[in-house]
């Protein structure tokens, strides 16, 4: 089954202790996102990657991270988590990430919570 | 510039009604709009999407009207049903490879029996 997968569905941290939200794709996809939904703020780009080793800023990037060293695997990392950055996170893949008439796939999400 | 403002935040309708949600925009070099629908505990999943060189498109229930002079456009979803309570996202982009998808806040819809 063509999927995103994300993992783990729920966290729970404390304030600075590193963490990493794994998504890993299985439709040879070359496009790869993440977002953060938050409530009345719909959902916001944090990073993208149009392909392996070539990733970019969305338009939240601030306090993270992303690496692209194999095309299916897109981590999202947090390297000194604070409770702003608590909230829903989705990552997305998409063919070529060309945005016409091409469908952009979903995870299920990550919901963090930052204490 | 970028933005995409979405309304309303909520709606409710009873079943077999009319659902409406509007979008404006005012990137004028936008030229791809799409809906993506999201139930409780899922990613966002893609509805239906229109580009600017059409006013209307529809698959099934779901209607897009597109009007370009006033940049906006909408989702009408006809005969309204329980299963179609969800949140709703319009977006707007570039049709260029990397840009990204610009998201309206959402709209939460719950459609009553």
């Amino acid at each position: 089954e063509a999927q995103v997968t994300q993992n783990p569905r729920y966290l729970i941290t404390v304030t600075g202790k590193k963490l990493t939200v794994t998504c890993s794709q299985n439709m040879n996809h070359e496009y790869m996102s993440w977002y953060r939904q938050d409530p009345g703020l719909g959902l916001r780009q944090i990073y993208y990657s149009m392909n392996v080793e070539v990733t970019d800023k969305g338009d939240v990037p601030e306090g993270y991270k992303v690496s692209r060293k194999e095309k299916r695997n897109f981590p999202l990392i947090l390297e000194s988590p604070s409770p702003n950055q608590t909230s829903l996170y989705f990552c997305a893949s998409s063919l070529t990430g060309g945005t016409a008439n091409e469908k952009l796939f979903f995870g299920s999400g990550t919901q963090l919570s930052v204490l | 510039q970028q933005q995409v403002k979405q309304s309303p935040q909520s709606l409710i309708v009873q079943k077999g009604g009319i659902s409406i949600i509007n979008c404006a925009y005012e990137n004028t070099a936008f030229d791809y709009f799409p809906w993506y629908q999201q139930f409780p505990g899922k990613g966002p999943a893609l509805l239906i999407a229109i580009r600017p060189d059409v006013s209307e498109k529809k698959e099934g229930r779901f209607t897009i009207s597109f009007n370009k002079s006033a940049k906006q456009f909408s989702l009408h979803i006809m005969d309204s049903q329980p299963g179609d309570s969800a949140t709703y996202f319009c977006a707007a982009t570039i049709n260029q490879a990397g840009t990204a998808l610009i998201f309206g806040k959402g709209t939460t819809l719950s459609v009553s029996s």
